[in-house]
């Protein structure tokens, strides 16, 4: 399976723990893109790399979030001190610039649950 | 702001019925178009897309056409089929961004 990967694919954890979710794109796009996703509801982008440099994040990732693309392979979503309104699932995508179109490939998705 | 405003669910259809899922979108510029489906269980995979006006984008019996002038993405099929049951996603991408900002999806539910 050469499609992107995410793990884990379930996590529950208590209300103040911190979590961190792993992302593996498809090995040769060079973007990668993480998205939440509540129910009911579109994904919103949170934050995207182009190789090892974040270069967007939205005002949805707050200070308590952070990812990292090291050596611009795969990336890392950390949440410290999560509220339960950090329960959601969250996607990871990435894209290879190819012309004018950049097609993003998505992940199965993280499922949190923060009791 | 950029946004995608998609036709409430659920959308339940008999089998081999015609499909319309209504998408307008407002958008500075010249953005792409997307339409994503996710099945039961499944990640979002992407359906068709159209960049540029008059555009139409096809694939598996679906299609949706880029007009411009009405900002609309409508996504139809000619017959669906119970197989076709899952949730439809429009998306856009702003020129000069790569992020997509999605719709709220509709649910489609198709009856043998």
């Amino acid at each position: 399976d050469t499609g992107v990967s995410q793990d884990p694919r379930h996590k529950i954890t208590k209300r103040g723990q911190n979590v961190t979710f792993r992302c593996d794109p498809i090995s040769e796009h060079n973007r990668l893109y993480w998205y939440r996703q509540t129910l009911g509801q579109g994904p919103e982008f949170l934050t995207y790399f182009q190789n090892e440099a974040q270069l967007e994040k939205s005002r949805l990732l707050s200070d308590r979030f952070s990812a990292e693309r090291p050596k611009g392979s795969f990336s890392t979503l950390e949440i410290q001190r999560t509220e339960q309104g950090d329960s959601a699932m969250y996607l990871c995508a990435s894209s290879l610039a190819r012309g004018s179109v950049y097609e993003q490939y998505f992940g199965p998705g993280t499922r949190l649950t923060v009791t | 702001g950029n946004s995608v405003t998609q036709m409430e669910g659920p959308v339940t259809l008999s089998e081999e019925a015609f499909l319309t899922i209504n998408c307008t979108y407002t958008a500075t510029g010249y953005p792409s178009l997307f339409w994503y489906v996710q099945y039961p269980g499944e990640g979002l995979q992407l359906l068709l897309k159209a960049t540029k006006a008059d555009d139409k984008g096809s694939n598996k019996g679906f299609e949706a056409t880029y007009r411009k002038e009405t900002t609309s993405f409508h996504l139809e099929k000619g017959s669906v089929q119970v197989s076709d049951s899952a949730v439809y996603f429009c998306a856009l991408s702003a020129s000069g961004t790569y992020k997509y900002i999605f719709g709220t999806g509709t649910r489609l539910k198709v009856l043998a």
